[in-house]
């Protein structure tokens, strides 16, 4: 089965600070990944995916994420945090043969002070 | 444009009523989810469908149940709401790809479920 972990329920950073959100999967077969983010009392909105054809994938509002197979992880950047990136995000992956299910970790709620 | 939209986006009940919670995309898409989420639990998935009369179960689906009559909505029911039942639910749906890269998902905006 296949399962998320994210690093941290909250994440506290500065404006213009780098934002770092961790994330890391577990999977019997290479899978797709993907970053949500959710702002309040909105849905799910999709950052980037991972899709194979590259390890770095650049994703909206400049976020970007690193596919590092031997780490199993595809932790969420931004060199300089916007107070706007005030939200909280969510890792989620999939594999085709689970049907294209997704599986979310926990999410990561981030502050941005000014 | 597509979207999908869900309703009511707020709705408070009582324990024991049986509620419906809808979900409509214009997207054309063949797969529908449904999610809860709540505090400390991320999204969990409750049901889910491929396609007009299919139906399945997911992680958390004591409870609810779901129909696909269309390819564009996928009801929720609560048979016999109860207060565990309290939470925020997502519906989303995806184009349902079997090759050519991730079939990714798209949500619907939420309907925050209180049940007293």
């Amino acid at each position: 089965a296949q399962s998320v972990t994210q690093l941290g329920s909250h994440v506290s950073v500065s404006e213009g600070a780098l934002v770092l959100l961790r994330c890391n999967y577990s999977s019997s077969v290479p899978p797709y990944l993907f970053w949500y983010v959710q702002y309040p009392n909105q849905g799910l909105q999709l950052l980037l995916k991972y899709t194979s054809a590259a390890t770095l994938v650049k994703g909206i509002n400049g976020f970007e994420a690193e596919f590092k197979k031997s780490e199993t992880s595809f932790h969420l950047t931004k060199p300089s945090a916007h107070m706007s990136d005030a939200a909280e995000y969510f890792c989620a992956v999939s594999d085709r043969a689970a049907g294209n299910k997704l599986t979310f970790g926990g999410g990561t709620r981030v502050l941005v002070k000014p | 444009d597509a979207e999908i939209t869900q309703s009511p986006r707020h709705k408070i009940t009582e324990t024991g009523r049986q509620v419906t919670l809808a979900c409509h995309q214009t997207w054309n898409h063949n797969n529908m989810f449904w999610y809860r989420q709540d505090l400390g639990h991320g999204l969990r998935l409750i049901h889910y469908s491929y396609g007009v009369q299919d139906t399945n179960k997911g992680e958390v689906s004591d409870g609810y149940s779901v129909s696909r009559s269309n390819t564009e909505d996928l009801p929720l029911t609560l048979e016999s709401a109860a207060s565990s039942q309290t939470s925020v639910y997502f519906c989303a749906s995806s184009e349902g790809k079997t090759s050519g890269g991730p079939d990714e998902q798209f949500f619907g905006p939420g309907t925050r479920l209180t049940v007293l």
